[in-house]
């Protein structure tokens, strides 16, 4: 499925501790995207990349920083996590710079933040 | 403030019916209009999606209808299965690789 992968799957952490999500890609897309799912407010946008060292904020950038080294790599940083940032993280590459179309989406990271 | 509003937050439809979300958008700078199917556990994954130049686009049993004057377009499945019981986001975006904006979801339960 377009060869997106996110690591960890599921993850508890503690307040105040960072954490680290990573989003794998092995089709050379230029565009990723990291969002965030919580019930009653669907997809929000927390930061994406348009090439290597290539990023901007979203929606909902606060508390959170990203990397992107590689072509195939996107990191969300949770700097000192906190239990509102409890939620499910999707990763997700745009097929459309290689002329397909939309997103394909990660499997998604849930993480616990206690 | 939200750019896409979608309803209903749910829905209940019988086996065979017809189910219709709806959506809304402000920014008449969108382009792109997709949908997107979300089953528990997994990514939510391109079912459909549409451009204004046409009002609507149809693929097996779902379709798009597109209203530019009015900012709206929506999502029909006919002959809805259980199979389909899903959460449904509407998306938008500008011209390009600029990110998606998503609707809060509608999640859909067909029952027999």
């Amino acid at each position: 499925d377009a060869g997106i992968t996110q690591s960890p799957r599921h993850k508890v952490t503690e307040t105040g501790t960072p954490v680290t999500l990573r989003c794998h890609q092995t089709e050379n897309h230029r565009y990723m995207y990291w969002y965030r799912q919580d019930p009653g407010h669907g997809l929000r946008l927390i930061h994406y990349s348009y090439g290597v060292k290539d990023t901007d904020k979203g929606e909902v950038s606060d508390g959170y920083s990203v990397s992107r080294s590689k072509t195939e790599d996107f990191l969300l940083t949770l700097e000192s996590a906190t239990s509102s940032q409890t939620s499910v993280y999707f990763c997700a590459i745009s097929l459309r710079d290689q002329g397909g179309d939309g997103y394909t989406f990660g499997s998604g990271t849930r993480l616990t933040v206690v | 403030q939200q750019q896409v509003k979608q309803s209903p937050q749910s829905l209940i439809v019988q086996k065979g019916g017809i189910s219709i979300i709806n959506c809304a958008y402000e920014n008449t700078a969108f382009d792109y209009f997709p949908w997107y199917q979300q089953f528990p556990g997994k990514g939510p994954a391109l079912l459909i999606a549409i451009r204004p130049d046409v009002s609507e686009k149809k693929e097996g049993r779902f379709t798009i209808s597109f209203n530019k004057s009015a900012k709206q377009f929506s999502l029909h499945i006919m002959d809805s299965q259980p199979g389909d019981s899903a959460t449904y986001f509407c998306a938008a975006s500008r011209t390009g690789n600029t990110p998606l904006v998503f609707g809060k979801g509608t999640r859909l339960s067909v029952i027999a």
